[in-house]
């Protein structure tokens, strides 16, 4: 199985800061792709999907190069609430098939 | 909100000896998984289950491991002689909702296995 690679971090950011998440995957032919989010010692949970078109939450945006086959998060406005890691997940095959995740990257955002 | 529930959150057990982790997905989804993740590393795919058969397995998903679907609502993880290399998390994870959201894989909170 194709890797998914991210920046570890981690990314320590003050409240009120933008920060930017990077991921690469190797497999040219997948399909669908997400931001998990996790905290430490939990679940990850799903934080968006990303669409070739870019798509945007509140104050996360995600974009998507499939040239590339590059993927990014932006997160606006960083609250002390976002402190976690954030996982750069793709699905090789389209439908409910297994996903590779990237390790993640571990953003504190500090008062 | 539906959850995926798993027990239990935390194992201890010998080397050698078998355990069980208990899931129960999301009653209306049809795919079920297990990842694991061990400390520090990321989160791996372990086997997927469909229409009470494995639909897909990794190499890490050897004969120590068997998963069941034993009655219409858990989902079981079977280790059947634990090495000390199997300490992780487990993560449960259930997709495939007849209404709605068909692809996204919902996470539950996880087994911690320690294996002495």
């Amino acid at each position: 199985r194709k890797e998914v690679e991210q920046d570890p971090g981690p990314f320590n950011v003050p409240e009120g800061a933008t920060v930017a998440f990077n991921c690469t995957y190797s497999n040219s032919a997948s399909q669908s792709f997400f931001w998990y989010r996790q905290d430490c010692r939990k679940e990850p949970k799903l934080l968006m999907s990303v669409y070739s078109s870019g798509n945007e939450d509140g104050r996360f945006t995600a974009q998507l190069n499939r040239a590339s086959q590059y993927i990014s998060l932006l997160i606006r406005d960083s609250k002390l609430s976002d402190s976690a890691t954030y996982l750069c997940v793709v699905n090789p095959i389209s439908g409910n098939t297994p996903l590779v995740f990237g390790k993640g990257t571990r953003l504190s955002v500090i008062a | 909100e539906p959850e995926v529930t798993q027990t239990p959150s935390h194992q201890v057990t010998q080397m050698g000896q078998e355990v069980i982790l208990r899931c129960v997905p999301i009653s209306n989804h049809l795919y079920f998984y297990w990842y694991r993740q061990i400390l520090g590393q990321k989160v791996e795919f372990l086997v997927s289950f469909y229409n009470n058969e494995i639909s897909e397995k990794s190499e890490i998903f050897d004969d120590q491991f068997s998963v069941e679907r034993p009655d219409g609502s858990n989902f079981t993880l079977k280790i059947r002689s634990t090495k000390l290399e199997d300490s992780a998390m487990y993560f449960c994870a259930s997709s495939g909702s007849l209404a709605g959201d068909k692809e996204t894989q919902y996470f539950g909170p996880g087994t911690r296995l320690l294996v002495l």
